[in-house]
């Protein structure tokens, strides 16, 4: 089965700077990943997502880049802020309808 | 993105009873629902997979007559921890399936056996 890996578990960064956090996978089948955010007490939110098929996708001061070939993606935050302090989980899915591998998380605290 | 409903958001409940969580898909319809289950600040854990109109599938470890999972329609499914023990408090979350990829995910609820 697909096995998930995420570093670093914990992330603190001061406002404004970038905040990057990796996640390794390990089956070549998976052609879907994306990105959660979750708030204490409340379930995952997505917050980026990309496809096999493309290399590098950003949405504002979100991007994601994913190297098929080394099996890896990234997160990539920038000009953070207070309000992005939360836990990030990566995510691995061979997409139609089948499950969801998750990285262990990262903790990322954001310091006013 | 797609609207969830999960309630209760959180639930004390007596050891020995049983407690249901329902999950909604609110504009879409979810023919795959996925429960997980999360312990303090760890990962989502997937505890079993259902389509609608079909018996659940459990993963290796999940006691199935324990976590009842009903998949009745294709925006509603029911998770029920039965004869609930202190070893059953945790987060669960559930997940309808809106394909072709993107799951979207309840706010979950925080059990806690007493």
């Amino acid at each position: 089965g697909e096995n998930v890996e995420q570093h670093p578990s914990t992330l603190s960064v001061q406002e404004g700077d970038s905040a990057v956090i990796k996640c390794t996978y390990s089956d070549s089948a998976s052609n879907y990943f994306p990105w959660y955010k979750q708030e204490l007490g409340k379930g995952p939110q997505l917050i980026i997502d990309i496809r096999s098929n493309v290399g590098e996708k950003k949405d504002q001061r979100i991007a994601v880049t994913l190297n098929k070939t080394a099996k890896h993606f990234s997160l990539h935050i920038t000009e953070t802020q207070p309000e992005d302090s939360a836990v990030y989980f990566c995510a691995a899915s061979e997409g139609l309808g089948n499950q969801f591998y998750f990285g262990t998380g990262t903790s990322l605290t954001v310091i006013p | 993105g797609a609207v969830v409903s999960q309630h209760p958001s959180r639930v004390i409940c007596k050891s020995g009873t049983s407690v249901k969580i329902e999950c909604r898909s609110l504009d879409f319809q979810a023919t795959t629902m996925f429960w997980y289950r999360q312990f303090p600040k760890k990962s989502l854990m997937l505890m079993a997979t259902s389509n609608e109109g079909s018996k659940a599938t459990y993963e290796q470890g999940v006691e199935k007559d324990k976590f009842l999972i009903n998949h009745a329609s294709l925006t509603l499914s029911t998770l029920t921890v039965t004869s609930a023990h202190p070893e059953d408090s945790s987060f669960y979350i559930c997940s309808p399936f809106q394909g072709p990829t993107e799951a979207f995910f309840g706010q979950g609820t925080r059990l806690t056996v007493v």
